[in-house]
């Protein structure tokens, strides 16, 4: 089974600064999926960013990129130049991978979050 | 279309009710989920449907029945509920497996009296 940690169960910052969560996890697969979600007090699940655990470049999207370290089992996610819309919980959560037709799906395993707050 | 929708929004129901919450999407993909989140605490898998099979139930009540009449919508039947079931229930699908990601709805808020 995998489990996913996030330390951090609030963070604050100051609008423009740049912030970073931490996230580490716990498999014994060798591929897989990582992504951050924020989820702002409107309650929807938002998808900020996608990595694939054999891609080596860390995955970026704008003023938000990752530092993925496979070996130390940890993600990362930089918010850089924050901004008041970016107050919201931040999810870190794994996916197993699947390969094949009809393989079916297991979901996502979520960390506790990170409740980041953007301070004017 | 890259929207999940549920309906209702909000849901007060007595103990005794009988209710349904309803999911929709029409981006094509094959896997669907049932999420609870209370608040404060991250979303916790119930159900998962692939290609309209239950293939994931993680031991959840039977007072919640999920159905899956075809590959767009989801429903969970939801019948003689406790107090402690009030939560968020979030309804969320991907491409099989969900390597791309999942697309989550906005949620029902559900209170049980």
């Amino acid at each position: 089974a995998q489990t996913v940690t996030q330390s951090q169960p609030e963070m604050s910052v100051q609008e423009a600064e740049t912030v970073t969560l931490s996230c580490t996890y716990d498999t014994s697969e060798s591929n897989y999926y990582l992504f951050w979600y924020k989820q702002p007090p409107s309650r929807q699940m938002i998808l900020v960013i996608r990595q694939e655990a054999y891609k080596q470049q860390n995955a970026t999207e704008n003023r938000f990129s990752v530092n993925f370290q496979k070996a130390a089992k940890s993600f990362s996610l930089k918010i850089s130049d924050s901004q008041l819309g970016d107050t919201a919980m931040y999810f870190c959560a794994f996916t197993p991978p699947h390969m094949y037709s009809g393989g079916g799906a297991d979901g996502l395993t979520f960390g506790k979050g990170t409740h980041l707050i953007i301070q004017p | 279309d890259t929207e999940v929708t549920q309906t209702p929004k909000h849901l007060v129901m007595g103990m005794t009710n009988k209710k349904s919450l309803k999911c929709e999407q029409h981006m094509g993909h094959r896997a669907m989920y049932w999420y609870k989140q209370k608040a404060k605490k991250p979303p916790e898998l119930m159900f998962v449907y692939s290609y309209e099979k239950l293939s994931i139930n993680e031991s959840v009540p039977s007072r919640f029945s999920p159905e899956c009449p075809n590959s767009s919508l989801l429903n969970l039947h939801l019948h003689a509920l406790q107090p402690e079931d009030s939560a968020l229930y979030l309804c969320a699908s991907s491409q099989e497996g969900g390597n791309y990601g999942y697309t989550f709805g906005s949620g029902t808020r559900l209170t049980v009296v």
